[in-house]
This record gives C-alpha cells, sequence and structure tokens, in this order.
C-alpha cells in the first residue's frame, strides 16, 4: 500500500539552527500538508499546500516555517532559526485526488536543544 | 470546522466489539465525519469517514444518526492492537470550485484501552 514517508525519523538540532524536514508524499497526490505534535498534546495543523503554493496557515506557521515542493516528488518543512519550543513530532500528509481521505506520515521527531 | 465531544476514556475487552461515541451536534451540510487513530505516537491512521449514510470498511463500522448530530465507530472485535487514541473529526467537504476540502482538526480524542 502507497504510504508517505519522512525523514529524518528524528534530529536532534541546536537551537537557531536551521532545520529541514522531508517527506515523500504518495504518487498523484495533489493536496500537501504539515502538522505538529507536542509531547502530550492535540495533532495541531500547520499549513496546506496546493498548486504550488500555500492554501492555508495557521498561526503558528510564521516567518520562521516555509514550505517547498522542490522537484514534483519531495515536500520539505523548514525551520529557519530553530527554538526550544520547536521541539515536536511533525507529520507530513498527502490527500488523494478524491480529496477524501488524508494520508499521514509516521512523522520526524525534533529536539532543539 | 464544526466541533466534536468525544469521552476521554474508554475500556473495551479483547474480542469484544468497541462503540466510540462523537457528539458534532453543530455539524453542517456539507460538513463530513471522519475517525483516525493514533497508536503510541505514530502518524495518525486513517479509519473511515461518511457524510450521512452508515459506512463499513475492513477496519470499522460508522454509524451516523439521522440529524447528523453524533455518530458511533465501531471496532467489531477489539484486539490488543486497536489500544490507541481514537479523533472524531468533522471536516469540510468538497465545495463549488472543487479544491475546497477543509483540513482535519484534531481534538483531544478518546483514549481506547483495550484489555485481554
Amino acid at each position: 500500500e502507497p504510504e508517505v514517508t519522512q525523514t529524518p525519523s528524528h534530529q536532534v538540532t541546536q537551537m537557531g539552527q536551521e532545520v529541514i524536514l522531508r517527506c515523500v508524499p504518495i504518487s498523484n497526490h495533489l493536496y500537501f500538508y504539515w502538522y505538529r505534535q507536542i509531547l502530550g498534546q492535540k495533532v495541531e495543523f500547520l499549513v496546506s499546500f496546493y498548486n504550488n503554493e500555500i492554501s492555508e496557515k495557521s498561526e503558528i506557521f510564521d516567518d520562521q516555517f516555509s514550505v517547498e515542493r522542490p522537484d514534483g516528488s519531495n515536500f520539505t518543512l523548514k525551520i529557519r532559526s530553530t527554538k526550544l519550543e520547536d521541539s515536536a513530532m511533525y507529520f507530513c500528509a498527502s490527500q488523494d485526488r478524491a480529496g477524501n481521505t488524508i494520508y499521514f506520515g509516521e512523522g520526524s521527531w525534533l529536539t532543539v536543544v | 470546522d464544526a466541533k466534536t465531544t468525544q469521552p476521554p476514556s474508554m475500556d473495551c475487552a479483547e474480542g469484544r466489539a468497541a462503540n466510540l461515541p462523537c457528539n458534532h451536534s453543530t455539524i453542517s451540510g456539507n460538513e463530513y465525519v471522519y475517525w483516525y487513530r493514533q497508536i503510541h505516537s505514530q502518524g495518525p491512521q486513517y479509519i473511515i469517514h461518511g457524510l450521512k449514510n452508515n459506512e463499513t470498511n475492513e477496519m470499522a463500522s460508522l454509524i451516523i444518526t439521522e440529524d447528523r448530530k453524533s455518530s458511533t465507530l465501531i471496532l467489531p472485535h477489539a484486539t490488543l492492537r486497536d489500544t490507541a487514541v481514537y479523533y472524531c473529526i468533522v471536516r469540510v467537504g468538497r465545495g463549488a470550485g472543487g479544491t475546497s476540502y477543509g483540513k482535519l482538526t484534531f481534538g483531544q480524542g478518546t483514549i481506547l484501552t483495550v484489555h485481554p
């Protein structure tokens, strides 16, 4: 069964460093998402992406965050200057053409020290 | 998106049916009911969704009341591996332009514990 894959599975970074989280959505999907989950808290929406542009973003997704689909297969989330409070599990998701179902990857665990 | 209300936790014996309730009394006509689950901080896993008719797939059944103000997810024969947080989410469906599917907004969900 096709799946969303994410790399790295776990990354430790120093505060202030740039981080890029990578995702390979399911082939032929058109809509892409990033969510995050701080330990012990809810899964929170960050951003949705369609037709090579951001279609919606949350308050969390400030100027430190950016997304890109550089080559038609990868979908990346960049955090320009990480803060301690960015420590979380980041989930990538993609949505099928029919728009019915969003499928999530297994997540990238980011620890900022 | 409309808000949903779920019990914080439920228990179920292995092999029995698990019935997880969800209230969504402010649901709109173009909003679907989705169920996802999350096992131990893994990525949320899609289970099932519906608009107004009852739905069944290989994982579960979804029963939506006629007024659409509540629904029940049924796992017919729960196993220990079904222990997870179950999320009931109301999501805007396709609009006139065909691209206006809403995002998923997760609440706290129901922690289902299946015990031997």
